[in-house]
């Protein structure tokens, strides 16, 4: 079984360009979280969502940003026209339905906007 | 509202000495708690968790935690440091229902660990 997939690892986009961030949860996971670290700080929770539903998006930028989890496909995070302050790691993690199971995290994708 | 804090954000400690990483909780009713290690550049990796049962919970690596309901607390303690610890660690709860679970995390201590 493998793990939460991430892709890219790394993503260099300029200033005004879309970064799109990719998740596939982990086999019967039907629950995805994203959260971002900046450089030196704790995870910040962006968005919590399960199949074509988003559940709390309370940490979620209100513009710019967007996520989805379609009925088919991966997990897709969307920076529109991102800004040199979106550069972060961006993590993925996903859960089974079940309450009391972890969270399985990926292994990130770090954004750089230059 | 859960919310989750961790004293000290930065905590050093020589090889071969005790662990000491605090964590508090506050919720209405007991959560579910877990303990996350990062190591750089890495995602998170479980250490432990607790839900239900034993109190004093046996992880990954040495580690152990125990729920104190009373002083809503899940400290995570580990006899004697390996330099091989050195490394941010994250504690988590999420609510104790079967619906919707949301992990709420604290804001990591860094461990360093002294030769």
């Amino acid at each position: 079984n493998a793990g939460v997939m991430q892709n890219p690892r790394h993503l260099v986009r300029r200033r005004g360009q879309e970064a799109r961030l990719r998740c596939s949860p982990m086999k019967g996971h039907s629950h995805v979280y994203w959260y971002r670290q900046l450089p030196e700080e704790g995870l910040k929770f962006m968005v919590y969502l399960q199949k074509e539903n988003i559940i709390d998006e309370s940490g979620m930028p209100k513009e710019r940003f967007s996520a989805e989890f379609p009925k088919e496909g991966p997990s897709i995070l969307r920076i529109q026209q991102v800004v040199r302050g979106d550069s972060a790691a961006y993590f993925c993690a996903s859960s089974p339905w079940t309450g009391g199971t972890e969270a399985f995290f990926g292994q990130g994708t770090r954004l750089t906007v230059v | 509202a859960q919310s989750v804090t961790q004293l000290g954000s930065h905590v050093s400690v020589s090889e071969g000495a005790l662990v000491l990483l605090r964590c508090n909780y506050s919720s209405s009713v007991p959560p579910y708690l877990f303990w996350y290690v990062q190591y750089p550049n890495q995602g998170l990796q479980l250490l432990l968790k607790y839900t239900t049962g034993a109190t004093l919970v046996k992880g990954i690596n040495g580690f152990e935690a125990e729920f104190k309901k009373s002083e809503t607390s899940f400290h995570l303690t580990k006899p004697s440091a390996h330099m091989s610890d050195a490394a941010e660690y994250f504690c988590a709860v999420s609510p104790p229902d079967n619906y919707g679970q949301n992990f709420v995390f604290g804001p990591g201590t860094r461990l360093s660990v002294l030769p």
